[in-house]
């Protein structure tokens, strides 16, 4: 299994206060990502990392902020917790996402719960 | 990125070969077509990818059409364990993002 830790892994919160996650990664991978998973939905991008301090977004980023001031760490930090980010969160990693597309490894996933 | 259709459910005799079709008629020349399964609550596990060649590994086999619009999963011997989401993804890698669709939930029976 590849290298990749979340924490927390589970976080019951109450609504306005500030979320953060993190995802570490033991296999120097350059590309990180962070999805939400809901019923119905399936898993959504939220924002990826394709290097250290470089970031973007993805299709769901709104009320979430992301940082990565190393490789092996990516952050997402939800800076007022509502109740529609009650969600599981899933890191993923990746060699490489150009040419020839390297494979995703996910995490464990984290379960927060905004009350 | 093309997207997939896959049906919603699918049943499957323990020990027999469990085959899931996925649909991407609007696939390009430089997507690879990937499946990823989902076990209960766990994070989405990498299963297999190609691009236009048949694949084998040690978990499933990819057979792809010549025209590359479908694919199928074959799980050749299907365990209790295989019981899962399957997720059909279409990917260039022009920007690394997968997107999931709803996936096949499979129901291996004994």
């Amino acid at each position: 299994d590849a290298g990749i830790t979340q924490s927390p892994r589970h976080k019951v919160t109450e609504t306005g206060t500030p979320v953060t996650l993190r995802c570490h990664q033991t296999e120097n991978h350059r590309y990180m990502y962070w999805y939400r998973q809901d019923p119905g939905h399936g898993l959504r991008l939220i924002h990826y990392s394709y290097g250290v301090k470089d970031t973007d977004k993805g299709e769901v980023s709104d009320g979430y902020s992301v940082s990565r001031s190393k490789t092996e760490d990516f952050l997402l930090t939800l800076e007022s917790a509502t109740s529609s980010q009650t969600s599981v969160y899933f890191c993923a990693i990746a060699k490489q996402a150009s040419g020839n597309p390297d494979t995703q490894y996910f995490g464990p996933g984290t379960r927060l719960t905004v009350l | 990125d093309a997207k997939t259709t896959q049906p919603p459910s699918m049943d499957c005799a323990e020990g027999r070969a469990a085959n899931l079709p996925c649909n991407h008629s609007t696939i390009s020349g430089n997507e690879y077509v990937y499946w990823y399964r989902q076990i209960h609550s766990q994070g989405p596990q990498y299963i297999i990818h190609g691009l236009k060649n048949n694949e084998t590994n040690e978990m499933a086999s990819l057979i792809i059409t010549e025209d590359r619009k479908s694919s199928t999963l074959i799980l050749p011997h299907a365990t209790l364990r295989d019981t899962a989401v399957y997720y059909c993804i279409v990917h260039s890698g022009n920007t690394g993002k997968l997107i999931f669709g709803q996936g096949t939930t499979l129901q291996v029976k004994p």
